[in-house]
């Protein structure tokens, strides 16, 4: 199995600030995707990064990959109420996507 | 924008019936996927289908069946429920090929008593 890990399992931070979030996964993968949960609901896609890309941009979403240590990253600027959810990563090597546990975020007004 | 749905978001069944969860998708998805998502474990795959009446066994297919006989509709069967199985279940669907991203349904909660 290539399962992300996110790290850290959950985050609590201040509207405004920022939010680093991480996924380290095990074998060779096509790209990484990272989703978005609110609570008791169905996965929402982020953004996605090609294994041969190392940054990507969407919004205030700012993702990174590093293939030789296996890692992503992913940062949220300025954070906002509306951004507390679960965010999973996601390892895509075939048909199937591989989610790692997630990282639990929770943005206080 | 892409819709998939599922025919209920909560359920309610006892040990030993047979369950029927249904979803539909309208973006013309070659691929479809369940998954149950349970604290702690994260989300796991049970079946997937890249094509009308083809599937394949994802990580956790004991204890499930999957049907597809139409392109936009995936149906996950328990055929005998057990406590084992109370869990969410999320439907998904991608297009046709491999690692794209994928869509996901409301979630359907199941509890089996």
């Amino acid at each position: 199995s290539q399962q992300g890990e996110e790290d850290p399992q959950a985050l609590s931070i201040q509207e405004g600030e920022n939010a680093t979030m991480n996924c380290s996964y095990k074998t060779s993968i096509n790209n990484l995707q990272w989703y978005r949960q609110n609570s008791g609901r169905g996965l929402v896609h982020l953004i996605l990064i090609r294994s041969n890309e190392r940054e990507k941009h969407s919004g205030r979403l700012r993702v990174t990959l590093d293939t030789s240590k296996k890692s992503s990253s992913l940062l949220i600027t300025a954070s906002r109420a509306a951004d507390t959810a679960s965010y999973f990563c996601a390892t895509a090597g075939g048909y199937q996507l591989t989610f790692g546990k997630g990282t639990k975020l929770s943005v206080i007004p | 924008d892409v819709k998939v749905t599922q025919s209920s978001r909560y359920l309610v069944k006892r040990t030993g019936e047979k369950v029927f969860l249904e979803c539909v998708q309208d973006m013309d998805h070659e691929n479809m996927f369940w998954y149950r998502q349970d604290p702690g474990l994260g989300l796991r795959l049970i079946y997937f289908s890249y094509d009308v009446k083809m599937k394949e066994k994802g990580d956790i297919p004991e204890g499930y069946s999957v049907s597809r006989e139409k392109k936009e509709r995936f149906s996950l069967i328990l055929e005998s429920a057990s406590t084992n199985q109370t869990s969410m279940y999320l439907c998904a669907s991608s297009e046709a090929g491999n690692s794209y991203e994928q869509y996901f349904g409301p979630g359907t909660r199941l509890t089996v008593t």
